[in-house]
């Protein structure tokens, strides 16, 4: 089964507005990481967490390792956050990074 | 900032075909991975590298081979491409062998017909 488990799917925003993505794991994350994927395709990090949290500008994001989840809040939301944002997490026992299946995020004027 | 690019952006192969995509970053990071992105699953991880001659199975490596011949370079092999694995493809690299921020290439869209 998915290791990683993001919601929404899909959301749709209203500038100006705030939100939160969310991403539960089924099993032990030892670090966390966000990336969003703008319409061209590319993929930008934007936080690296181990457990606790990180702010960026309009951007914080969580990371609860013992409740195993993590998330992802936007303030005051403008049209370039739009786009697909993913969750990944460093799994204990595990070597690699597991993917969520993203939240398209659209921003509307 | 650190530098990855994928050869090539897009790439249509028949089926029975070999397809070599390549993968080039220029921070000397020691690790390296081979993403697949298809709707609905996310990024799956194909094969990745802890460094130049090593390369190790991901979650789906069945029908790719990889090669680390240096440290700048990851290519990922379709020895008999197969419609199946007509995708985007991501490469990746970072620091630290227990994964730290990962820096991706701009992808490759492969289509087998």
């Amino acid at each position: 089964g998915d290791k990683v488990k993001q919601s929404p799917s899909a959301l749709s925003l209203q500038e100006g507005t705030n939100s939160a993505l969310r991403c539960n794991f089924s099993i032990a994350a030892t670090t966390v990481q966000w990336f969003l994927q703008n319409p061209r395709g590319s993929l930008m990090n934007l936080f690296y967490l181990v457990p606790g949290t990180k702010e960026n500008g309009r951007l914080k994001s969580a990371f609860d390792s013992k409740e195993s989840y993590s998330t992802l809040h936007i303030r005051d939301a403008q049209l370039e956050d739009s786009g697909t944002y993913f969750c990944a997490a460093l799994m204990s026992n595990y070597n690699v990074l597991y993917f969520g299946s993203g939240t398209k995020l659209t921003v509307e004027p | 900032e650190a530098a990855v690019t994928q050869s090539p952006r897009n790439k249509v192969a028949v089926t029975g075909g070999k397809v070599t995509l390549s993968c080039n970053q220029t921070n000397n990071h020691n690790n390296m991975y081979w993403y697949r992105q298809d709707t609905g699953h996310g990024l799956r991880l194909i094969h990745y590298s802890y460094g130049a001659g090593s390369t190790e199975k991901g979650d789906i490596p069945d029908g790719y081979k990889a090669s680390r011949p240096s440290q700048e370079n990851f290519s990922l092999i379709l020895e008999l491409a197969t419609p199946s694995q007509t995708s985007v493809y991501f490469c990746a690299s970072g620091d630290g062998w227990r994964q730290n921020t990962l820096y991706f290439g701009a992808g490759t869209r492969l289509s087998v017909l």
